[in-house]
């Protein structure tokens, strides 16, 4: 099964780029590396994607490691409202299924 | 912005009761997804559906089930609530050409 490897928590200032690394070595060549976010155990909200080449939107920028054996989610300048749980997830290649992790609690500190 | 929704929003019911959660997209979206999540954990998938009459029981077993008649609505059921049915219940969607789920915001269920 594909599966995702995360830290537990971290801490970052307000204001300060949040780095949120993920590994995910079993991943298969055609599946898309997936971010989101869930605040206060609301539903997760969909952040960014990508497959090979580093993506950058709105939220966020996701690095991928050009093994595709791990990404990194950045969040350029973490504000208090970012502080949530983070999933890095990839899809059981062939299949339906979603792999959600227990992800990274990141706590954004005033 | 996502338009998925799911009904109740919390719900505290006693041993026994017949319950069934709502959820309903306005997305035209093929695929539906029930996860259940308990506090602090991860999401496990419970129900999915590719599209009209079509159903599939996911990882975590569950003594729910579920029906998709219409398109946009994908309800869930537990014929006889018990307390370790107590958990969040998260619907999601997404359209068939893309991976990118679109959640709703979730139903808190209190079995007594």
């Amino acid at each position: 099964d594909a599966k995702t490897t995360q830290p537990p928590s971290m801490d970052c200032a307000e204001g300060r780029a949040a780095n949120l690394p993920c590994n995910h070595s079993t991943i298969s060549g055609n599946e898309y590396v997936y971010w989101y976010r869930q605040i206060h155990s609301q539903g997760p909200q969909y952040i960014i994607h990508g497959l090979k080449n580093n993506e950058t939107n709105e939220m966020a920028s996701l690095i991928i490691t050009e093994d595709r054996k791990s990404s990194t989610l950045i969040l350029p300048h973490a504000t208090l409202r970012d502080t949530a749980v983070y999933y890095c997830i990839v899809k059981d290649p062939g299949t339906y299924k979603y792999i959600f992790g227990t992800g990274t609690r990141l706590k954004v500190l005033a | 912005e996502a338009d998925i929704y799911q009904t109740p929003r919390y719900l505290v019911i006693g041993t026994g009761k017949k319950i069934t959660l709502e959820c309903s997209q306005t997305m035209g979206h093929d695929k539906m997804y029930w996860y259940q999540q308990d506090p602090g954990m991860e999401l496990h998938l419970i129900h999915y559906s590719y599209g009209v009459n079509s159903t599939e029981k996911g990882d975590l077993s569950s003594e729910s089930t579920v029906s998709r008649i219409r398109t946009e609505h994908f309800p869930l059921t537990l014929e006889s609530a018990r307390p370790s049915h107590t958990s969040q219940y998260l619907c999601a969607s997404r359209p068939t050409d893309t991976d990118t789920q679109y959640f709703g915001p979730g139903t808190r269920l209190t079995v007594l």
